[in-house]
């Protein structure tokens, strides 16, 4: 079974210039999930969606990020324009949320991340 | 709100030691508790998790027990090796939304030394 997979892996880019990330969740997850990770800190949760719905997006930062997830499959997060303190890991998790049962309905499976390097 | 609170590291260990990693939560309900591993360059992996009290979550050689009445979830190897080198992150699962996410904490960088 693949994975979660997000592209590009790695992107440096300009304070105020803009950058998007992408992600493909497991086959049949219904819940996506996007993260960020400052370097020596845990990830933070900055969006979730159920399927192409937005159920928290309350830690997003709406002035300058923006997220969408169309067709309740793959999904795209945007900066813009960015800051310095935007530097960091973004993950992106998904879930198999209400098509599954018991516990594994909440077991969230991460992609490798992209790392964003804001100059 | 929610919290994890992790031991800090770096943790260094000779191979074979005894591994423990403090991890205590604030919640209210009862939620999830989860052990994520990050290899250098890696995402996330799910190491282990309880979904109730008094629950043991292992794999790999790795355990943690779900304690209620301390809110922990300390993790424990008896053998470390060189490939567990890694950040190991403590999570709670909160169900503020109609499905929970995962409050993390700050992660516990691990260093075997052969």
């Amino acid at each position: 079974e693949a994975g979660v997979a997000q592209s590009p892996r790695y992107k440096i880019i300009e304070k105020r210039q803009s950058v998007a990330f992408w992600c493909n969740p497991i086959s049949g997850h219904a819940t996506l999930y996007w993260y960020q990770q400052i370097l020596g800190q845990g990830p933070k949760l900055l969006i979730q969606f159920q399927n192409n719905g937005v159920v928290d997006d309350s830690q997003l930062p709406k002035d300058r990020f923006s997220a969408e997830r169309l067709k309740g499959v793959d999904s795209t997060l945007k900066i813009q324009p960015a800051k310095l303190e935007d530097s960091a890991v973004y993950l992106c998790a998904s879930s198999l949320g209400p098509t599954g049962t018991g516990a594994d309905q909440e077991t969230q499976y991460f992609g490798p991340g992209t790392r964003l390097l804001v100059l | 709100g929610d919290s994890v609170t992790q031991m800090e590291g770096p943790v260094t260990l000779s191979e074979e030691a005894f591994l423990t990693i403090n991890c205590t939560y604030t919640a209210t309900g009862y939620p999830s508790l989860f052990w994520y591993v990050q290899y250098p360059g890696e995402g996330l992996q799910l190491l282990l998790k309880a979904t109730k009290a008094d629950d043991k979550g292992s794999n790999k050689g790795f355990e943690a027990t779900y304690r209620k009445e301390t809110t922990s979830f300390h993790l424990e190897k008896g053998s470390v090796q060189v490939s567990d080198s890694a950040v190991y992150f403590c999570a709670t699962m909160n169900y503020g939304g109609s499905q929970g996410n995962l409050i993390f904490g700050k992660g516990t960088k691990l260093s075997v030394k052969p």
